[in-house]
């Protein structure tokens, strides 16, 4: 299995300039989130999936959109570039929550916004 | 207060010794406790989880809780350098969300 697969690994955009990091899980898992993380600084849930269809704000949404039409993808939406937004962006997955089975993360997208 | 703390480290131990991090929190509501390994330039991967006070111990890892003081710790026994990593703490918080740390970064030293 290849557990939690993102893409790309590595993305330099400018300002004001849009892209979607995609995630996919194989492991048939309803819960999904997407997590940045700042040098020093921990997790940072900017929005979670129970299911299909469903979809929900983190913490730090902000200039962010997410879609859920499978069970499998969850992509992260960014609008309009910001360099605030420069960071290592994190896929995760669950079984059945993160409060009670682990999250699986994927490798990461390094996000440079110039 | 930050919601969960860890000190940054870097914590320095011998090979053969053992490791102690340590992770406080401030919502006494909290319920759920990991400890997340991360490697440098890799994703977290989870290697404990502590639910009830006292100790829980998985091979040379122990994680110990203590509701009453709100602080949750890791003990590694017989630290081998590939134990050197960053150790996130993740504790649930407002909203029955996952908070992390900022993580303790360990060295083992030979």
């Amino acid at each position: 299995n290849a557990g939690v697969t993102q893409t790309p690994k590595f993305r330099i955009l400018k300002i004001g300039q849009s892209m979607t990091l995609q995630c996919a899980q194989d492991m048939n898992h309803n819960y999904m989130y997407w997590y940045r993380q700042d040098p020093g600084m921990g997790l940072k849930l900017i929005y979670y999936s129970v299911g299909a269809g469903i979809t929900d704000k983190g913490e730090v949404p902000n200039g962010y959109n997410v879609s859920r039409s499978t069970t499998e993808d969850f992509p992260l939406r960014l609008e309009l570039a910001a360099p605030s937004q420069t960071s290592v962006y994190f896929c995760a997955s669950s079984q059945r929550g993160e409060l009670v089975s682990p999250l699986h993360f994927g490798n990461g997208t390094r996000l440079t916004v110039t | 207060q930050k919601e969960v703390e860890q000190n940054s480290g870097p914590l320095s131990v011998p090979e053969g010794a053992i490791a102690s991090l340590n992770c406080t929190y401030s919502d006494r509501g909290s319920q759920s406790f990991f400890w997340y390994r991360q490697y440098s330039g890799k994703s977290p991967e989870l290697i404990m989880f502590i639910y009830s006070n006292g100790d829980k111990e998985d091979g040379r890892f122990t994680a110990q809780l203590n509701k009453a003081s709100q602080y949750v710790s890791l003990l590694i026994r017989d630290s081998q350098p590939s134990d050197s990593a960053t150790y996130l703490c993740a504790v649930t918080g407002t909203a029955s969300k996952l908070t992390f740390g900022t993580g303790t970064r360990l060295q083992v030293t030979l």
